[in-house]
């Protein structure tokens, strides 16, 4: 079955660093895009970023734009977010899901999240 | 930006009762709209894509219909288990926006 794991949350300081891991299983990884979606505490869903099935084609959400990096690793079947300058907007759980199709936004598998808080 | 604004954002309803959540798009998406149900402390789980296609294993009391801006969500008959928050998004055009989220609340 598929499984999405997320990886890698924790308390930093605005400013700092962290980069999250999306280990996944149960699919043809080298055949699916990928997202980043996050929720602030009590909050709604924001999409984040996505990575094609190839890493040939990459995209962020604004609020992010210039500060994290979506990457993959097809020999571990892993997505990351590498997150820099972060601030304390960015606290939030933080979901990694495949795409239904290839490159469609249509996320039909979640990851259970992981906890980001930016906090001094 | 696409915005997606939902409504209502809270409804209280009960066991049995026919519930529609309404999802307006800012402009059109064509059929480009999915659905998402989430329960506190998990992650969402698809129900709908593409307007009005039931994601496998979903019950088919769920059924959602619509294009261009206005979509509906219909739970036909609601069980207990559908008290939740249901959230549409776009997938039109990046960003991948979501609307604010509608809490179904029991009566």
């Amino acid at each position: 079955q598929v499984q999405l794991v997320e990886s890698g949350g924790g308390v930093v300081q605005p400013a700092r660093s962290l980069r999250l891991s999306c280990a996944a299983s149960g699919f043809t990884f080298s055949s699916s895009g990928m997202h980043w979606v996050r929720q602030a505490p009590g909050k709604g869903l924001e999409w984040v970023a996505f990575i094609s099935y190839d890493d040939s084609f990459k995209d962020y959400a604004d609020s992010v734009k210039g500060r994290f990096t979506i990457s993959r690793d097809s020999s571990t079947n892993t997505v990351y977010l590498q997150m820099n300058s972060l601030r304390a907007e960015d606290t939030g759980v933080y979901y990694c899901a495949k795409t239904k199709y290839s490159a469609a936004a249509i996320f039909d598998y979640w990851g259970q999240g992981t906890l980001v808080t930016v906090s001094s | 930006d696409i915005q997606m604004t939902q409504s209502p954002s809270s409804l209280s309803a009960s066991v049995g009762d026919r519930v529609t959540i309404t999802c307006r798009a800012s402009q059109s998406i064509s059929r480009f709209l999915n659905w998402y149900q989430q329960k506190p402390g998990k992650a969402p789980n698809l129900l709908i894509y593409a307007a009005s296609t039931l994601q496998s294993g979903v019950p088919s009391r769920f059924s959602g219909s619509g294009s261009g801006t206005d979509f509906t969500l219909t739970i036909s008959s609601l069980q207990p288990e559908d008290f939740a928050t249901y959230y549409c998004q776009q997938s039109y055009r990046t960003p991948h926006t979501f609307g604010q989220g509608t809490k179904l609340e029991i009566k």
